[in-house]
């Protein structure tokens, strides 16, 4: 079965530093892998997956097979950022696979 | 920018009712998905559904649940003989045919059972 790992139950960080979310997965194939944000009071949503190898918001995350990781980072943290954090894996099988998420992470910026 | 719907916001209900959370997906997702999460906990996967049935189901989601699409717009997750347990968010997702994997998440509805 999968599983996903976020170490890191809350993240305290000063505006303008780097920001690393950690995420490990243990899975037997190859997944795909997502970050999903939640600012607070909103819904849950995607902020990026690996396939699309993107930048969002300052947001980049690679993953990295040998280590089974997924990290998000940003190289300079902005106080918006602030949000529950969350790491998701699905299987890439293809159709209506369900998320198997993390515990999430909580990422304060302080000023 | 379309979005996914829930009603009820909030519900609360006496332990052994019924319930039922209603969703309105998105109009041209093809997969919905309904997902619980316990205060203080993950996100837990519950079910997926497709083609007018379900496509995978978790370990929780027995023969207390069952998901219906009444029509052309509702997916509904009902709960029968509600426990103390049962009290969580529920969020119900939908992903296009071209995309399946991008989930698009509901606002949520929180569930009480007293």
């Amino acid at each position: 079965a999968q599983r996903v790992t976020q170490p890191e139950k809350l993240l305290s960080v000063f505006k303008g530093a780097p920001v690393e979310l950690k995420c490990n997965y243990s899975y037997s194939g190859s997944p795909e892998l997502f970050w999903y944000v939640q600012y607070s009071r909103q819904r849950l949503q995607l902020l990026l997956r690996h396939i699309s190898r993107e930048s969002i918001k300052g947001f980049t995350a690679d993953l990295n097979k040998g280590e089974t990781s997924f990290h998000l980072k940003k190289p300079f943290a902005q106080e918006e950022d602030s949000a529950m954090y969350y790491c998701a894996l699905s299987p890439s099988g293809g159709g209506a696979d369900g998320l198997t998420f993390g515990k999430g992470t909580h990422l304060i910026i302080q000023p | 920018e379309p979005e996914v719907t829930q009603t009820p916001s909030h519900q609360v209900t006496q332990m052994g009712q019924e319930v039922i959370l209603r969703c309105v997906p998105i109009s041209n997702h093809l997969y919905f998905y309904w997902y619980r999460q316990i205060l203080g906990q993950k996100v837990e996967f519950l079910v997926s559904f497709y083609n007018n049935e379900i496509s995978e189901k978790s370990e929780i989601f027995d023969d207390q649940f069952s998901v219906e699409r009444p029509d052309g717009s509702n997916f509904t997750l009902k709960i029968r003989s509600t426990k103390l347990e049962d009290s969580a968010m529920y969020f119900c997702a939908s992903s296009s045919k071209s995309s399946y994997n991008e989930q698009f998440f509901g606002p949520g509805t929180r569930l009480t059972v007293l």
